[in-house]
């Protein structure tokens, strides 16, 4: 079993629609968590990091922590076709990252 | 602001040849991650180095090796290439010392072609 769990999708939304995406983890000494956007062929790029249970708010980004299920998850509101991407979830130790397999977004015009 | 560079951006060896991959952290940037990322996959972490000494490792093959310099900037050195090292590398840096946070930025990537 996979460290880091994500559905693969795509997850398919419409324009302004709200997107969620979800990623669970199986070690619970895990301290920090990420949500990269990556579009094929070019780099992951960091959108969201959070750190404590809860929710954390950036722009259209909704990260939400709860360590005791080692449930991540985003949310992305007011969804765009520049959203369209696949988004990597990866958990931290302080030093290497465990990504999962991603979870491909499709947002239709 | 400035980014994490890496060079070259495309390389293709043959078979049994050596290659090497740079990456420019980002300025002030103490620490940095080599990682593998095949086509499909996620990224596999390969090595990190905090203030020019490994801190961790992952599933670097033995050819491989790596290095910081002084400047920080970092080396991998890849040996005996095989069809199977074809791969994006990326190289992530972040900022360890006085802030303790541990988010990463990637560079561009090398992509390497083992033919």
């Amino acid at each position: 079993q996979k460290e880091v769990e994500q559905n693969s999708g795509p997850l398919s939304v419409p324009e302004g629609a709200i997107a969620s995406l979800n990623c669970t983890y199986s070690d619970r000494g895990s301290q920090s968590f990420f949500w990269y956007r990556q579009y094929s062929g070019k780099s992951p790029e960091l959108i969201m990091f959070i750190y404590s249970n809860g929710d954390k708010e950036d722009g259209r980004f909704t990260a939400q922590l709860n360590k005791a299920s080692q449930y991540v998850s985003l949310l992305i509101r007011d969804s765009q076709p520049s959203d369209s991407a696949t988004y990597l979830c990866a958990v931290g130790d302080f030093q290497k990252l465990v990504f999962g397999t991603g979870t491909r977004l499709l947002v239709s015009p | 602001a400035a980014g994490v560079i890496q060079s070259p951006r495309h390389l293709i060896k043959e078979k049994r040849e050596t290659a090497t991959l740079k990456c420019y952290p980002i300025p002030r940037h103490d620490t940095v991650y080599w990682y593998q990322q095949g086509p499909g996959q996620d990224p596999q972490f390969l090595i990190s180095f905090y203030e020019k000494m490994q801190s961790d490792k992952g599933s670097i093959p033995d050819r491989f090796s790596a290095q910081q310099f002084s400047d920080y900037h970092s080396e991998l050195n890849m040996s005996s290439l095989e069809l199977g090292d074809s791969a994006l590398y990326f190289c992530a840096s972040s900022l360890k010392s006085f802030h303790s946070t541990y988010e990463q930025y990637f560079g561009p990537g090398t992509r390497l072609t083992v033919t």
